[in-house]
């Protein structure tokens, strides 16, 4: 499968833990997009690299959200001190430099218990 | 920021007949509007797209048309069947800045046999 992978597919972890979900792109796509997808709703933004700069956060990226793209491939997306609120599919998505289109992963589903 | 709704939130149709789902937008200068598939457990999945510069765009039974004075578009599927069941996504694309897609809180299509 070369489109976008996520790891892991699922997460259950107890409230207060820390928790850091992998994202590998399409391998030619230089932008990434995080994004969150609660039961009934669309995919909320959360932040967007290019390469590996980090160029926009949403609102909804508190202080205990931290995302990474080191070396512009890979992304990291670690929750801090986790909460029950927090509980969520987070879908990655990757799309060539210049394109509208995005592609998604399969997401990771969190469930903080 | 762009604002996207998406109506209605839950549509129900007979095997064959047509399914229509409408989005409205807010940020005139939105200029690509995709429409994404998920199924029960799946990533969401690039259906068909329209940019501002087209008024209707055509997949086989899937159709899309762009009203920009008005500022919505639909998603049309003809002869509906089964496996057309799930939750469809409209977004919309800013032409501003970084900010990427913006998603409605999508539609719960059931195609009964």
């Amino acid at each position: 499968d070369t489109g976008v992978s996520q790891d892991p597919r699922h997460k259950i972890t107890k409230r207060g833990q820390n928790v850091t979900f992998r994202c590998d792109p399409i391998s030619e796509h230089n932008r990434l997009y995080w994004y969150r997808q609660t039961l009934g709703q669309g995919p909320e933004f959360l932040t967007y690299f290019q390469n590996e700069a980090q160029l926009e956060k949403s609102r909804l990226l508190s202080d205990r959200f931290s995302a990474e793209r080191p070396k512009g491939s890979f992304s990291t997306l670690e929750i801090q001190r986790t909460e029950q609120g927090d509980s969520a599919m987070y879908l990655c998505a990757s799309s060539l430099p210049g394109a509208a289109e995005a592609f998604f992963g399969q997401g990771t589903r969190l469930t903080v218990v | 920021g762009e604002n996207v709704e998406q109506h209605p939130s839950t549509l129900s149709v007979q095997e064959g007949d047509s399914a229509v789902i409408k989005c409205t937008y807010s940020d005139s200068a939105s200029n690509y509007f995709p429409w994404y598939k998920q199924e029960l457990g799946k990533r969401p999945q690039l259906i068909i797209d329209i940019r501002s510069n087209v008024g209707e765009k055509k997949d086989q039974r899937i159709a899309v048309t762009l009203n920009k004075t008005a500022k919505h578009f639909s998603l049309h599927i003809t002869e509906t069947q089964p496996e057309d069941s799930a939750v469809y996504f409209c977004a919309a694309y800013p032409n501003s800045g970084n900010t990427p897609l913006v998603f409605g809180k999508g539609t719960r299509l059931s195609v009964i046999a």
